[in-house]
């Protein structure tokens, strides 16, 4: 079965701290996507990273890092220096790659509040 | 602008009166795809589509249509609506299957 478990249902830091987003994932294809969703207080969501399962090289963008760990089948968010603009409700997502049994489908985790203070 | 244009944003309607969300996209996109959020669900699939009169169910399909006439246009169909599905919709475009999706602003349905 396909799932996203994102565990944390919201996170309260304040700025200037570093925090992590968890997402443990279940699949039963062998090649899949991963990806990363960022939904602000004005509702919109906006796209941040996607990643090929077998690429596992961690990936750094600015304050954001991620960690693509296939034995643990985690895929994990960490927001370095984290700022007030980062307040948002995150979402880790999954799709099989093509010719998967769950190509063309999307799953999603129940999503993680990050409040972040002033 | 690119852009994934959802319409209503906010509706409110009564069980089992038709209704009809629209979503429209001007990015020449191949793959469209409904969902529906909900509080401690996250978003849930409710129908995608691969291209022009190609539509398959995703998780949560029951009690709702689509139809792809125009690779722009998707909209989705509630025949009979019902209180469960009062919900977040959002609609989602992207140029294929595993790229970057492009999310529409929702649409906020109420059925009392």
């Amino acid at each position: 079965a396909q799932k996203v478990t994102q565990a944390q249902t919201e996170i309260s830091v304040v700025e200037k701290e570093d925090v992590t987003l968890d997402c443990v994932y279940e699949t039963r294809d062998t090649t899949y996507y991963l990806f990363w969703y960022k939904q602000p207080p004005s509702g919109e969501l906006v796209f941040l990273i996607r990643r090929n399962s077998f690429d596992e090289q961690n990936e750094i963008s600015g304050r954001y890092s991620w960690n693509f760990q296939k034995s643990t089948s985690s895929f994990n968010f960490t927001i370095t220096a984290s700022q007030v603009v980062d307040s948002a409700v995150y979402f880790c997502a999954l799709s099989g790659a093509p010719n998967s049994y769950n190509f063309n489908k999307f799953y999603f985790g129940s999503g993680t509040k990050l409040n972040v203070k002033p | 602008e690119a852009q994934v244009t959802q319409n209503p944003r906010y509706l409110i309607t009564v069980t089992g009166k038709k209704l009809t969300v629209t979503c429209s996209q001007n990015m020449n996109h191949e793959y469209m795809s409904w969902y529906r959020q909900d509080p401690g669900l996250g978003l849930r699939q409710i129908y995608y589509s691969m291209n022009v009169e190609v539509t398959d169910k995703g998780d949560v399909p029951e009690g709702y249509k689509v139809s792809r006439k125009e690779k722009r246009n998707f909209p989705l169909i509630l025949e009979s609506p019902s209180p469960n599905q009062t919900s977040l919709y959002f609609c989602a475009s992207s140029f294929q299957t595993n790229t970057e999706a492009f999310f529409g602003q929702g649409t906020r349905l109420t059925v009392v």
